[in-house]
């Protein structure tokens, strides 16, 4: 079964800092590839995602992803944090043999410092 | 409407007994995802509709889990008997099609179910 794991239940990062949110998933065939956003007390956003085009992805708010078949990762970066994107953050990956399943990481919440 | 609506958006049930929840996708969009959130399990992929059809029922929790879409639009997710650990945020999605690469997917604002 597809697994994906988010490296840190919780990061903190000051304003203007670089965001790294780690992701990695288990397959051994390049799969789709997913980061969503929740914001607090908001419903769910897609940020961005992966479907084999581009292997780095740009997506909402500055965000941008790269997919690394090598390292099977698909880490989320934003060069320069704002106080607004504290939430949740949560990555998915599409079933590389089941394209009907999705499954996601357990979620890391940011924290931005003023 | 201008985005996807979801109701009832708070359902307070007895254990056992039925409920239905409904999701309204964004007009023409064709593929119709429902996820679910809770705190013991996090966020879940449950199933999806392309049409009307789902090509894939496993993602469902159980066999008390059901699902429907019909013309193309509405999606009624129905839960038999229901259980305590059935208590979450149902969450549905709708995008234009499946996964096209420059594709949005929109979520609606979800069904909080709690189960006494």
């Amino acid at each position: 079964a597809q697994s994906v794991t988010q490296l840190g239940s919780h990061v903190s990062v000051s304003e203007g800092a670089l965001v790294l949110l780690r992701c990695n998933y288990s397959s051994s065939v390049p799969p789709y590839l997913f980061w969503y956003v929740q914001y607090p007390n908001q419903g769910l956003q897609l940020l961005l995602k992966y479907t084999s085009a581009a292997t780095l992805v740009k997506g909402i708010n500055g965000f941008e992803a790269e997919f690394k078949k090598s390292e099977t990762s698909f880490h989320l970066t934003k060069p320069s944090a704002h106080m607004s994107d504290a939430a949740e953050y949560f990555c998915a990956v599409m079933g590389s043999y089941n394209f009907n399943k999705f499954y996601f990481g357990s979620g890391t919440k940011l924290n931005v410092k003023p | 409407g201008a985005g996807v609506s979801q109701s009832p958006s708070n359902k307070v049930t007895e254990k056992g007994k039925d409920v239905e929840l409904r999701c309204d996708p964004i007009s023409g969009h064709t593929a119709l995802y429902w996820y679910r959130q809770s705190l013991g399990q996090g966020l879940e992929f449950l199933i999806y509709f392309q049409g009307n059809s789902a090509p894939d029922k496993s993602g469902l929790p159980s066999d008390r889990f059901s699902a429907e879409r019909t013309g193309g639009s509405v999606s009624t997710l129905t839960i038999q008997r229901t259980q305590q650990e059935d208590s979450a945020v149902y969450l549905c999605a709708s995008s234009l099609a499946f996964l096209a690469p420059q594709d949005e997917q929109y979520f609606g604002p979800g069904t909080r179910l709690t189960v006494t």
